[in-house]
């Protein structure tokens, strides 16, 4: 149980395009889901908190217009990342929680974004 | 939430424990001590969580001081597919949704 899932693996785009990425809870209602991004042999960095049904909540220093977050349903949310540039290439990865983020998150495989 | 300090590699022998310490002194009393691993290029994996007591379940089993300031986390036996990034984190959770803060974590490798 408690699986989470991406889509895709993998996306090359290129500059000034955007970029969807997917996150779905598979066995689970996800009340609230989580968006981190990880930079080579960097930890990952919580990039903004989304409830179902409501604007996301995004921490300092991450920019709303250019990460939109939707959560349209309790087991899914997407990660737009729009007019992409190089230094958005990361490795994205989303978690859900059953319990509103009280408990344990369950992670995502992860989504590999390069931007050429 | 709390501070955690883990130690950044740790080697082990495949088939052994492994024994992976982690200090949080400023822990308080409703944050809880988180357990998470990172195999390369790949989301993490949650592990296991701890409030007081030791706990244990079919991944690991947890061992925290009577004071909270310091856990262990033990692979009883490892194999190689448990080389990765291992996270301790203090969290927060039980009151309203928490950030899981990410620190550099320990690089176990275990080797034949």
């Amino acid at each position: 149980g408690a699986v989470v899932s991406q889509h895709p693996s993998r996306v090359i785009c290129k500059s000034g395009t955007s970029v969807k990425i997917e996150c779905r809870s598979l066995d689970f209602q996800a009340t609230t889901m989580f968006w981190y991004r990880q930079f080579p042999k960097q930890s990952l960095m919580l990039m903004a908190t989304s409830n179902e049904g409501s604007k996301a909540t995004y921490e300092q220093g991450v920019e709303k217009d250019k990460f939109l977050i939707n959560h349209a349903s309790l087991t899914l949310s997407t990660l737009t990342v729009t007019s992409a540039h190089p230094e958005d290439s990361s490795f994205y990865i989303c978690s859900a929680s059953r319990t509103g983020g009280r408990y344990e998150q369950y992670f995502g495989p992860g989504t590999r974004l390069t931007v050429t | 939430d709390a501070k955690t300090t883990q130690p950044p590699s740790m080697d082990c022998a495949e088939g052994r424990a492994a024994n992976l310490p982690c200090n949080h002194s400023t822990i308080s009393g409703n944050e809880y001590v988180y357990w998470y691993r990172q195999i390369h290029s790949q989301g993490p994996q949650y592990i296991i969580h701890g409030l007081k007591n030791n706990e244990t379940n079919e991944m690991a089993s947890l061992i925290i001081t009577e004071d909270r300031k310091s856990s262990t986390l033990i692979l009883p036996h490892a194999t190689l597919r448990d080389t990765a990034v291992y996270y301790c984190i203090g969290y927060a959770g039980g009151t309203s949704y928490g950030k899981l803060t990410f620190g550099q974590g320990t690089i176990l490798t275990v080797h034949p």
